[in-house]
């Protein structure tokens, strides 16, 4: 595709359930980053994928957050048993190797009632 | 953690220079320094990226010290439409991006 692509781009959820955020980075971009940011906050790191491995892991902030990547493409983020502190915008950016920017999705909002 | 520290909040009158200043103090050799910004509501965008070499696109210019431990982004004629939380970052490849929390500019007419 021509950019980044996150889906859904808004999503409304009861606490305790469970959801999956899905992106989808240009292709040949090797690196792959999330992040959430909260109301009026800046971006917290989550997790960064390097081809289909996670070599930071550190920013999850609980053990209800997983991330998985397939085909060194499409990532999907993984919130169980979401909690109303999980509601924030989810962002994913790729990148391609070598020194270059990163491109940002338009993020999911997730939002938890 | 984000290496980097920047001032909360800027002011800048339109048409004028918008200086937005950044500290990496602990910037290692092969990290360079990037800049993003956020316009409400949107994913942040790339604006510019140096390691020591004053750098300069169509957005605008950046400014690396020698000891490449502070940068200082320069947007030459500000418009209203600048007004977005600018970012600056340190990272390399196959490095995280950590996102501080910004400097929030403010274009004035």
């Amino acid at each position: 595709g021509a950019g980044v692509s996150q889906s859904p781009s808004n999503k409304v959820t009861e606490k305790g359930k469970d959801v999956e955020l899905r992106c989808d980075p240009i292709s040949g971009h090797t690196a792959l980053y999330w992040y959430r940011q909260s109301l009026g906050q800046g971006l917290e790191f989550l997790i960064y994928f390097q081809g289909n491995s996670a070599p930071d892991k550190s920013g999850l902030p609980s053990d209800r957050f997983s991330a998985e990547r397939t085909g060194g493409s499409v990532s999907t983020l993984t919130i169980q048993r979401t909690q109303q502190e999980d509601s924030a915008v989810y962002l994913c950016a790729g990148r391609e190797a070598g020194n270059t920017e990163a491109f940002f999705g338009q993020g999911t909002r997730l939002t938890v009632v | 953690d984000a290496k980097t520290t920047q001032p909360p909040s800027m002011d800048c009158a339109e048409g004028r220079a918008a200086n937005l200043p950044c500290n990496h103090s602990t910037i290692s050799g092969n990290e360079y320094v990037y800049w993003y910004r956020q316009i409400h509501s949107q994913g942040p965008q790339y604006i510019i990226h140096g390691l020591k070499n004053n750098e300069t696109n169509e957005m605008a210019s950046l400014i690396i010290t020698e000891d490449r431990k502070s940068s200082t982004l320069i947007l030459p004629h500000a418009t209203l439409r600048d007004t977005a939380v600018y970012y600056c970052i340190v990272g390399n490849t196959g490095n995280q991006f950590y996102f501080g929390t910004g400097t929030s500019l403010t274009v004035i007419p």
